[in-house]
């Protein structure tokens, strides 16, 4: 079974700097995808970025990009020129190539974001 | 607005009640899965549905059960409810259940079991 480990519960970042959150994953498939999803207060859950395993290029969406080491399993989410509004829970998702839209989810990191 | 829309947004109910957690999906999704964010066990995925089957199942208990209408709607009913139960059950939707395609998550339904 594939497993999502966040190691980070809490992380602190101040408002403009940056910030990177870990992610690794347990999987014997060599086809997938990974994501990072942010968890407001609202509670929705909301795509940031995704990457998918055979592409060797590291997503960039904006202020976001992830440090994908497929050898290493491990996929982290840097946040540059950090925000008020990026403070959120920040949840790393993996999904096999053949799985639809099954998600499993990293127990999450909470970044709290300093004025 | 993700377009996903889950009724009721909280819900208090009593050990041993059963309740009904209503997904209407994005226009065009087929695809509606359901999951379960609890302290204790994290985001889970507990069942998907493509319509109007089933699909694939997860850590879905047996007091659990889904189904999927022919307008694509989705419910989720839990009989039997503990007060481990307590957690916020989301429904996300998908066109279609290949991996090129997004899934968009609604705003959840908070379940309180008391």
């Amino acid at each position: 079974a594939q497993t999502v480990t966040q190691s980070q519960p809490e992380m602190s970042v101040q408002e403009a700097e940056t910030v990177t959150l870990s992610c690794t994953y347990d999987t014997s498939e060599s086809d997938y995808y990974l994501f990072w999803y942010k968890q407001p207060p609202s509670r929705q859950m909301i795509l940031v970025i995704r990457q998918e395993a055979y592409k060797q290029q590291n997503a960039t969406e904006n202020r976001f990009s992830v440090n994908f080491q497929k050898a290493a399993k491990s996929f982290s989410l840097k946040i540059s020129d950090s925000q008020l509004g990026d403070a959120a829970m920040y949840f790393c998702a993996y999904r096999r190539s053949n799985a639809g839209n099954m998600l499993t989810f990293g127990g999450g990191t909470r970044l709290m974001v300093k004025p | 607005d993700s377009g996903v829309t889950q009724t009721p947004k909280h819900l208090i109910t009593a050990t041993g009640q059963r309740v009904t957690l209503r997904c209407s999906p994005r226009s065009g999704d087929l695809s509606v899965y359901w999951y379960q964010q609890s302290l204790d066990q994290g985001l889970q995925f507990l069942i998907q549905y493509y319509n109007g089957e089933e699909r694939a199942k997860g850590n879905i208990l047996e007091r659990f059960s889904a189904q999927q209408f022919p307008d694509l709607h989705s419910e989720l009913n839990l009989s039997s409810l503990e007060l481990g139960d307590s957690a916020l059950y989301f429904c996300a939707s998908s066109v279609r259940t290949d991996m090129n395609t997004e899934a968009f998550f609604g705003q959840g339904t908070r379940l309180t079991v008391v």
